[in-house]
């Protein structure tokens, strides 16, 4: 069985401070890794993935996460937030062999102050 | 064009009630899920249906019955409501195969029980 830790349950920043969401996870098996992202009121956007190849991946609105299998994490990391990044953030995971539900995270809210 | 799409967005009814989800997808996917986000945002995956079988079910109570009619719909029959079953509850896909474990979501069903 899988689990993943979001350590932090809120993070507040200021608009332009470079923000870090952290995740650990536990697995036996290999997994795949993901980073989800709810808007307020809304459904769940897929912001980024690890499937294989490069540990560190990157999204189109500048976030990016590391995978790093020796200390089972995948950090999620922005040089410079902005207010429309406010949301709740999830990290997942799946396992790359079965029936690939997602496990989640409990989620951090990310919290920009202008 | 909505990749997934759910049916209502919002629901609200009373303590004994039986209620339908419907959750529709036009991504060509071979795998449906439903999952639960309680008041807390914690996510959990319900039920999953791949090629319209039940693959995946969660201890859920029995009167949760998911249907499949065919690959591209997975709906969510809810027996006697009870005020515990208020949540969110989010429909995905996604296509099994190795490196395409990505689910997408659906906007999601406030399901409210008086």
């Amino acid at each position: 069985a899988q689990s993943v830790t979001q350590l932090d349950s809120q993070v507040p920043v200021f608009e332009e401070a470079p923000v870090e969401l952290r995740c650990n996870y536990s697995s036996s098996v290999s997994v795949y890794l993901f980073w989800y992202v709810q808007y307020p009121n809304q459904g769940l956007q897929l912001l980024l993935k690890y499937l294989s190849g490069s540990t560190l991946v990157e999204s189109i609105n500048g976030f990016e996460a590391e995978f790093n299998k020796s200390q089972t994490s995948f950090h999620l990391r922005k040089p410079s937030v902005h207010i429309s990044d406010t949301a709740e953030y999830f990290c997942a995971v799946s396992e790359v062999q079965g029936a690939q539900k997602l496990v989640f995270g409990q989620g951090t809210r990310l919290t920009i102050n202008p | 064009d909505t990749a997934v799409s759910q049916t209502p967005k919002y629901l609200v009814t009373q303590m004994g009630n039986d209620k339908s989800i419907k959750c529709e997808q036009n991504l060509g996917h071979d795998t449906m899920y439903w999952y639960k986000q309680d008041s807390k945002k914690f996510l959990k995956i319900m039920f999953s249906y791949n090629n319209k079988e039940l693959i995946i079910n969660e201890t859920v109570p029995n009167r949760f019955s998911p249907k499949s009619p065919d690959k591209a719909h997975l709906n969510l029959h809810i027996n006697s409501l009870e005020l515990g079953d208020s949540a969110v509850y989010f429909c995905a896909s996604s296509q099994t195969g190795q490196g395409r474990a990505t689910q997408y979501f659906g906007p999601g069903t406030r399901l409210l029980v008086l």
